[in-house]
Order: structure tokens, then C-alpha cells, then sequence
């Protein structure tokens, strides 16, 4: 079963403006983790925010905020401000603990940003 | 303080051919974890070491692919006679030991082409 589910293949934004990508996971953990990365067109993978599942206050790093909703499993990540450099790809992941000690991420299919000039 | 590195950036193999992508964690880290991501998909978790150990290798096809992380040196991830179908980008990331940070740092990725 499909553990992070990113329901928009792809958004648009008029640059200034702020736009909300949506995450939403499954999971009988108490404990976990959530992740936003982004990826622009270079290809590589840029950490961005996390959030973990007993923190009581949304995270938030510069301009990228996450809308923490424990009761919806859902942890969007808002953007405001947006500039051209913001296009790119936005994966949410979850981090997974197993009884054996690993942890890996699960990622979602991601959402292509554009922001218009 | 530099960041997790990869190499090389660009691999082309043709099949039938070893191909061997090294990762060197960041600087403290002491684990390492490779991803696969397939052409417009999210990455998929393949393997998960810690010095000399694999943890958990879960993600790895059964056969043709391995991975190490060595005492001394990088990681490495192995992949024997290579089909058109391992065709995709190799990310490694890293993290510092446990109860520090739960956040993995990943490098640029390696581009596997095979024709």
C-alpha cells in the first residue's frame, strides 16, 4: 500500500505568491518522521524541513512552512513568497523505523512546482 | 564542510557490464543509505549500511546488485552485467549516528545510462 500519497502531478504559482503542496501518509507508528526534499532540474535532492510526530509546533525554515495535521495524516508544505528559483520537483517522504533497527524514507511521486514570472 | 559526495555523476554502460557508483558520507555520518529513482518517479529506498555492516538490504534486487561501506573509503554500490532496465539516477544520502539528527543529507546522485 502507497504509504505517501502527493495528489498534484504538478502546480502552478504567480511568483510573489504563496502555494500549499499537499502530503498525506499512512502509518500505525506513534513515532515518526516527515520530510520535504526538492528537486530541481540540476537533479539533486535538497532537504528543506522536517517534522517530526510529537512536535506540537509546525515547522518552519525561512520561507517554507509545514501545515502539520496529525489527526488528518497530513503534512502540507506551504511556500509563500515564491520565487523563480522555487520550480522544481517537491517530494514528501515519511521515515520508517523497523523492529530490526533500519530506517529508511518513504517518498511520495512528487509535485512539479512552476512559479510564473 | 563539504557534502555528501558522489561519483561519478554520469555513468554509460553497456550490457553486460559492471557498473560501480561510490558515495563518501558527509563528515561525522556514519550511515549511508542508497535510493533508485526511476524516470518521473519518487525515490525508492534500496539499501541501508553502517560501517562494515549492512543493516538492511531489504530494497536490493536479489541478484547482480551489492553494496559495501568499507572501514577505509567510500561506499559502493555494484551492479553486475547491467540490463536497459537499471537504467535510472543512484542517490546516496547520509546521517549521523543515531539519537543525533534524524534527517538523511543526500549527494547529487550518479546517472546510470545503459545501452
Amino acid at each position: 500500500a502507497q504509504k505517501i500519497t502527493q495528489t498534484q502531478p504538478g502546480m502552478f504559482v504567480q511568483e510573489k505568491e504563496a502555494v500549499t503542496l499537499d502530503c498525506t501518509y499512512d502509518t500505525s507508528d506513534q513515532s515518526y518522521g516527515l520530510f520535504w526534499y526538492k528537486q530541481p532540474s540540476s537533479g539533486e535532492m535538497i532537504f528543506l524541513i522536517y517534522q517530526g510526530s510529537y512536535d506540537e509546533q509546525n515547522a518552519t525554515e525561512g520561507r517554507y512552512s509545514l501545515n502539520f495535521q496529525k489527526a488528518r495524516k497530513s503534512a502540507n508544505l506551504v511556500i509563500s513568497a515564491s520565487q523563480l528559483g522555487d520550480s522544481a520537483m517537491y517530494f514528501c517522504a515519511m521515515r520508517e523505523l523497523t523492529q530490526g533497527g533500519s530506517e529508511k524514507l518513504v517518498f511520495g511521486k512528487g509535485t512539479k512546482l512552476t512559479v510564473n514570472p | 564542510n563539504a557534502g555528501v559526495m558522489q561519483n561519478p555523476r554520469h555513468l554509460v554502460r553497456r550490457r553486460g557490464q559492471e557498473a560501480r557508483l561510490r558515495c563518501s558520507p558527509m563528515k561525522g555520518h556514519s550511515h549511508v543509505y542508497w535510493y533508485r529513482q526511476l524516470p518521473e518517479e519518487g525515490l525508492k529506498f534500496m539499501v541501508y549500511l553502517q560501517k562494515e555492516n549492512i543493516i538492511d538490504e531489504s530494497g536490493m534486487p536479489k541478484e547482480r546488485f551489492s553494496a559495501e561501506f568499507p572501514k577505509e573509503g567510500p561506499s559502493i554500490l555494484r551492479i553486475q552485467q547491467v540490463v536497459r532496465g537499471d537504467s535510472a539516477a543512484y542517490f546516496c544520502a547520509s546521517s549521523p549516528p543515531r539519537g543525533e539528527t534524524d534527517t538523511q543529507y543526500f549527494g547529487p546522485g550518479t546517472r546510470l545510462t545503459v545501452l
